[in-house]
């Protein structure tokens, strides 16, 4: 049974300090790997996905990677801003169910 | 497109009241999933649908859960009886590909 583990649980950091979350799974057999940002009281906003055969994907000052055989992903924030303040979720997809399977999130606050 | 839309945003009810919450998927996507999220345990996959047909509905917690989708444009979860420990948002998603899904902003259950 695949299980999606996210490291640190939450975090502080001053405003413009480059930062990495953590993700790691235990099944490598996965679809895709993809990264979302969850607002308070707000739904899911997917940020980068990631298939299987890629190594890493860059949008603006995010840049995801991938790295299957250890079963690890990191999402990187470069130049952090108050405005990169959520919650960040990582979600594995893959196996023989056609499910995504959710970290618990990594609580992100960026101070100004 | 306005994306994933989903009625009530919030509902508030008496225990042992009958719960409906509505999705209107995506023009055009074959996948529907229904999710809850608590503090406890995260997002959880409740059930999903593809071209209307329910898939998996393993992670329906009990009999007290029900979901349809009697066309391509509409789903629902429906609740009957509620109890407290239904509270969570709950949140519907739909895709074209599984593993690339698009998120509503979520119904906030609360039951007294």
């Amino acid at each position: 049974k695949q299980e999606v583990t996210q490291i640190p649980a939450a975090l502080s950091v001053p405003e413009g300090e480059n930062l990495v979350l953590n993700c790691s799974f235990t099944d490598s057999a996965i679809y895709n790997l993809q990264w979302f940002r969850q607002d308070p009281g707000k739904g899911l906003t997917s940020l980068l996905l990631i298939q299987s055969s890629q190594r890493e994907q860059t949008s603006g000052r995010l840049n995801a990677s991938l790295d299957k055989s250890s079963g690890r992903s990191t999402l990187y924030i470069a130049a952090s801003q108050p405005g990169d303040s959520a919650t960040y979720l990582c979600a594995v997809g893959g196996g023989a169910t056609n499910k995504l399977i959710f970290g618990t999130g990594t609580l992100l606050a960026v101070q100004p | 497109d306005a994306g994933v839309i989903q009625s009530p945003r919030h509902e508030v009810t008496e225990m042992g009241q009958e719960v409906t919450l509505r999705c209107k998927p995506i023009s055009g996507h074959d996948y529907l999933f229904w999710y809850r999220q608590t503090m406890m345990r995260g997002l959880e996959l409740l059930i999903y649908f593809n071209n209307n047909v329910p898939i998996d509905d393993s992670g329906m917690p009990e009999d007290r859960f029900s979901a349809k989708m009697p066309n391509a444009s509409f789903s629902t979860l429906k609740i009957q009886p509620s109890e407290p420990r239904d509270s969570a948002v709950y949140f519907c998603a739909s895709s074209l590909i599984p593993y690339e899904q698009y998120f509503g902003p979520g119904t906030r259950l609360t039951v007294t």
